[in-house]
Order: C-alpha cells, then structure tokens, then sequence
C-alpha cells in the first residue's frame, strides 16, 4: 500500500521568502507523483508532476518539485513566495494495478501563508 | 473547453433526506472518482469507476451510493445513513494510466440543516 505524509498543516512565509513544503511517500512500487493546488471553495488543479526522468520538476507559477528517491521525498519548492500563493498544496501519489487501473492516494494537505 | 462540471455548488439537505449530486465530464476519460474533503482531513475516497457500469468502493463508502451508466456522468447520492454528510465533495476523471494526473470539478460543498 502507498502512502504521503505532508509535514506541517500550515506553513507561513514572507513575500519574498522561499516556499518550502515537504512531501514523502511510500510506495512498494515505483510512484507516480503530483503536487496540486487548492484555493477556497475550488477544486484542485495540477502544479506539477513526476513520472519516470529528470528528477527535478519544473511546474506552473514558478513550483518546482525534486524528486528524491533514496529519500523518499518529493518537496515542493519556489524561490520568492508572491501574495497569489496562498492557497492549500496536496501531494498526491499514484501507482498502477495489473488490469490497467490507478489508485491515487492523497496527503493531507499544506495551507501556505504569505505574509505581506 | 474541455473539463468537469459539478453541481450544484451548494446544496442544503434536511436530516434524514437522500440528496444527489451530479459530476459531468467531456475529456473522454475512463475513470472517475469521488472524494469527500474535510478540514485537516485531506481528500477521502468514497468511489471510483474505471470503466462504464462498474465501480468500487473506496475508504469511506459508508452512507453513499453510485451509478456509471454513461462514460460521462458519474453521481454521488448520499443517504440518510450517512451520519456526518456535511462536507465538500469533489469529482474528479482521470485515465487509467498512472502517470496521468486527475482533473476536478469545483466541488459541492453540502450542509444538513
């Protein structure tokens, strides 16, 4: 079985400051992993993605994510923190079933301030 | 545009009434999902479906029911025998690859009164 653990409910940062939040997984199988980002009363929409490559993944508004094996870890990450980053952040991992299925587990979330 | 569409986006529901809530996608995908959202919780899945007239129960099943009868549409009925229905539900559709990301609706944000 697989699972995510996302260190920190709440997270809060300085405009301007780098964004952290952490994400490990396990997995018996090789993972498929997500970041994705929820505003208020909105559904989720996908940040970024890694699938089989380059570890580092580069994602939308400036998100990127690296994906570390022996670690286990799949930390999201951006330079300098802007107000439109408030918002609730989800690692998700997703592995594939004989029979051609997914299941798709879910973290419990991050909700990143940013502090004028 | 391509994408899911969700409704209604609120819904209040007496104690002890069945409410369904309706999940509509145009991107051709073969499954679907059904998650409950709860503050600190994280997203639960309640169904999934992988392909038309077939779905499975997922972590909290308990209280809900389905259908697939179309590839397209994929509804959430909850019933009285849900104890704590008051929640945000999201739909979302995805492939059957893995490495596919899942796409949402905006979610259903559902009060008993």
């Amino acid at each position: 079985a697989q699972s995510v653990t996302q260190l920190g409910s709440h997270v809060s940062v300085s405009e301007g400051a780098l964004v952290l939040l952490r994400c490990n997984y396990s997995s018996s199988v090789p993972p498929y992993l997500f970041w994705y980002v929820q505003y208020p009363n909105q559904g989720l929409q996908l940040l970024l993605k890694y699938t089989t490559g380059a570890t580092l993944v580069k994602g939308i508004n400036g998100f990127e994510a690296e994906f570390k094996k022996s670690e286990t870890s799949f930390h999201l990450t951006k330079p300098s923190a802007h107000m439109s980053d408030a918002a609730e952040y989800f690692c998700a991992v997703s592995v594939g079933f004989s029979g051609g299925y997914q299941k798709v587990t879910f973290g419990t979330g991050t909700k990143l301030q940013v502090i004028p | 545009d391509g994408g899911i569409t969700q409704s209604p986006k609120y819904l209040f529901r007496k104690e002890g009434q069945n409410v369904t809530l309706s999940c509509e996608q145009n991107l051709n995908h073969d499954a679907m999902y059904w998650y409950r959202q709860d503050p600190g919780q994280g997203l639960r899945l309640i169904y999934y479906s992988q392909i038309v007239n077939d779905f499975q129960k997922g972590d909290i099943a308990e209280g809900y029911s389905v259908s697939r009868e179309k590839k397209e549409s994929f509804p959430l009925t909850v019933t009285s025998a849900q104890k704590n229905p008051t929640a945000f539900y999201l739909c979302a559709s995805s492939t059957r690859a893995p490495n596919t990301e899942a796409f949402f609706g905006q979610g259903t944000r559902l009060t008993v009164v």
